[in-house]
């Protein structure tokens, strides 16, 4: 069973464009999180939330909207797509929002072409 | 702020060992280590909490210098498997606000 799964995997878009991410995890953990991961492998945290509560929001474009339905659900949708949006974006959760005391699980990514 | 990873980059022969460094210009509390494969998710390795203690993992291991700010990974008698791009991700308080160094990319040859 995919512990943190993400759809889709592959997202090709015009610029332009508003597209989503969903992502869904079956461990039961409180916090999960959206990453961005550019073309030099840097991975930049975006948001968290624990049980469906925004608790970080990084300076990110308001052009991403994050959605939390329930605390098994983590939704990015991204507005006005640019160039720049362009990279891998990773969902992770972990057990509590205990900070540094728990490991994180990451989905597979879905890699975001924007042209 | 993000911290600093050396070396960038280490090729090494099967059975070598090898250290990777993560250093933070701010004081820590805790630092965590992945490895990510091309084309794959980054998985956890192992946490370190302030109190300098050291972890292993199999024929890997990290210790945690609160003092310096830094953390180091060791791998052993390294294995073909080894090979990937390791992170360090550091916390300056309880946050769960994980900050992810660059990487080092790290190829393990026959």
């Amino acid at each position: 069973d995919t512990a943190v799964s993400q759809t889709p995997k592959y997202l090709v878009t015009q610029m332009g464009n508003d597209k989503s991410i969903k992502c869904e995890q079956n461990l039961g953990h409180d916090t999960m999180y959206w990453y961005k991961q550019d073309s030099k492998k840097f991975l930049k945290i975006m948001f968290s939330y624990n049980n469906k509560e925004l608790i970080i929001n990084e300076t990110v474009p308001n052009r991403f909207s994050p959605k939390s339905p329930d605390k098994a659900h983590l939704n990015l949708h991204i507005n006005s797509l640019e160039l720049g949006d362009s990279a891998v974006y990773f969902c992770a959760s972990s057990p509590a929002g205990d900070g540094g005391n728990s490991p994180l699980h990451f989905g597979n990514g879905t890699r975001l072409t924007v042209t | 702020q993000q911290p600093v990873q050396s070396p960038q980059a280490v090729i090494l022969r099967e059975g070598e060992d090898a250290v990777i460094n993560c250093s933070s210009s701010k004081a820590l509390y805790s630092v965590h280590w992945y490895r990510q494969k091309h084309g794959e998710a980054p998985v956890f390795l192992m946490i370190l909490l302030k109190g300098g203690e050291q972890k292993g993992h199999e024929k890997i291991s990290a210790s945690f210098n609160e003092k310096k700010q830094q953390s180091s990974l060791y791998l052993t008698a390294s294995q073909l498997s080894y090979s990937g791009t390791y992170f360090c991700g550091t916390e300056g308080s309880n946050t769960g606000k994980l900050i992810f160094g660059q990487g080092t990319t790290l190829q393990v040859k026959p």
